[in-house]
């Protein structure tokens, strides 16, 4: 079946610090990649995509690489700020299941000045 | 441009009351429509979704059910509300079949039960 895994959080850093968050996942067919964004109170805003294999989504200073060998879609920023402080969360949808997205449980960031 | 439109954002009731929440897309037509579930600090649970008007799929057996009326409008409902059914409700909407497509979010109701 389809599945995401995020790394646990949640993850505490420095204003200007570089940011990962792994994302890897598992699917039946040939997915479309997504991370998330939430910040407190809100709901989910898409942050960026990719759809193929060695695409890079980017927006905002944040990319990240669909990698189909590792199967991993990891989220860097080179340099967070105060304002990237929220909850990411990466998604996939699948050819065989368009119409339903499957959600990693998210990372909670949180940037001190 | 499309827009996503939830209400209340705010809920609080008893446990045994009725709930009905509503959600309507403007700027396309035939999206396909969601809702989740997000408990405290959690994930996000799929609990029903929606390919056309009368269409829908459940994703998790439980004393909801939704309702799509007419063809951007998705209705969550209750009969009588358990505690455990609190949490942070989103909607959200997609184009077309497409798998590529993203889903675009409301911004949430909170609904507290007492």
């Amino acid at each position: 079946g389809n599945s995401v895994t995020q790394m646990e959080g949640p993850v505490t850093l420095s204003e200007e610090a570089f940011l990962t968050i792994n994302c890897t996942y598992t699917a039946t067919g040939y997915p479309s990649l997504f991370w998330y964004v939430q910040y407190p109170g809100e709901g989910l805003q898409l942050l960026l995509k990719a759809t193929k294999a060695d695409d890079k989504g980017s927006n905002k200073g944040f990319e990240a690489t669909y990698r189909k060998e590792t199967t991993s879609f990891h989220l860097e920023k080179g340099s967070v700020q105060v304002s990237d402080s929220a909850v990411y969360f990466c998604a996939l949808s699948d050819m065989n299941t368009g119409n339903q997205f499957y959600f990693g449980t998210g990372t909670s960031l949180t940037v001190i000045p | 441009s499309q827009t996503i439109h939830q209400w209340p954002a705010t809920l609080v009731q008893p446990v045994g009351s009725p709930l009905s929440l509503e959600c309507t897309v403007e700027g396309t037509s035939n999206p396909n429509l969601y809702w989740y579930r997000q408990a405290a600090g959690r994930g996000l649970q799929l609990l029903f979704y929606s390919v056309g008007i009368g269409q829908i799929s459940s994703e998790v057996p439980q004393n909801l059910s939704a309702s799509r009326p007419q063809d951007r409008q998705f209705i969550l409902s209750s009969k009588k509300l358990l505690l455990s059914d609190s949490g942070f409700y989103l909607c959200a909407w997609s184009g077309g079949a497409g798998y590529y497509q993203p889903q675009h979010f409301g911004d949430g109701t909170r609904l507290s039960i007492l």
